[in-house]
């Protein structure tokens, strides 16, 4: 099965930008999903295929992708944005989807 | 707006099987996938499987000898069952929805329910 492999933390002072990446083979195929928990509840898409950004989601948040890596970028951090972020994209050999290992974003 | 609940035993012995319900409210069960997903304690994010509303399945892999999703329209639920638990099995269990023209992307996700296998 594909596997995706995210950096494990990353930190960003209040306001800034912060790029949060996934690489993996099949992101050569397959766009992204990207989704944000917080601790105790359960994750919530924040971001999905080549340009689509659920409802009720701030605009801050933006997904692209090119070649093998795909990057979750939230514009303008705010303190409420501390959380561990996963990437899923469809796993190349599978009708299955598999997450990465996540990212534990921290604001500073 | 859909809200999903999962139900069931949050603790199961070793070799037993573990199951568990989704309950959908607020909107159709029919023309949907419907998945499950767990999380082990500190650790990332897994796919177990999903079932469209007819009832086709897909299973990971890894798991697939011990798995079985199903699917009841009239009560706007799905089960999961998983067999010959072991303490690896140990997780928070997410049920989760998701659309036809965005299978991977879960719009929905129930609360989750922790599932401890212990003796």
């Amino acid at each position: 099965s594909s596997e995706l492999t995210q950096d494990p933390a990353v930190s960003v002072a209040l306001g800034q930008t912060v790029r949060i990446t996934c690489q993996g083979d099949n992101l050569r195929s397959y766009y992204a999903s990207w989704y944000q928990q917080k601790p105790g509840q359960a994750p919530v898409l924040v971001f999905f295929d080549k340009n689509n950004r659920p409802s009720g989601i701030p605009d801050r948040f933006s997904g692209s992708s090119s070649r093998d890596t795909a990057s979750l970028t939230i514009a303008g951090a705010q303190a409420e944005d501390e959380a561990d972020y996963y990437c899923s994209s469809r796993d190349s050999s599978d009708n299955l989807w598999v997450f990465g290992g996540g990212t534990k974003l921290t604001v500073l | 707006q859909v809200q999903l609940q999962e139900s069931g035993p949050g603790l199961v012995k070793p070799s037993e099987t573990l199951s568990l319900t989704c309950t959908v409210s607020g909107g159709s069960i029919s023309n949907y996938y419907w998945n499950w997903i767990r999380q082990p304690p500190g650790k990332g994010l897994e796919c177990i499987g999903y079932i469209y509303y007819s009832g086709s399945t897909k299973y990971n892999p890894s798991l697939k000898s011990r798995v079985t999703i199903s699917v009841d329209t009239s009560k706007n639920q799905f089960s999961l069952k998983l067999s010959s638990v072991t303490a690896a099995d140990t997780a928070v269990y997410y049920c989760a929805r998701s659309s036809r023209t965005a299978m991977g992307s879960y719009d929905a996700w129930g609360q989750g329910t922790l599932v401890t296998v212990s003796s």
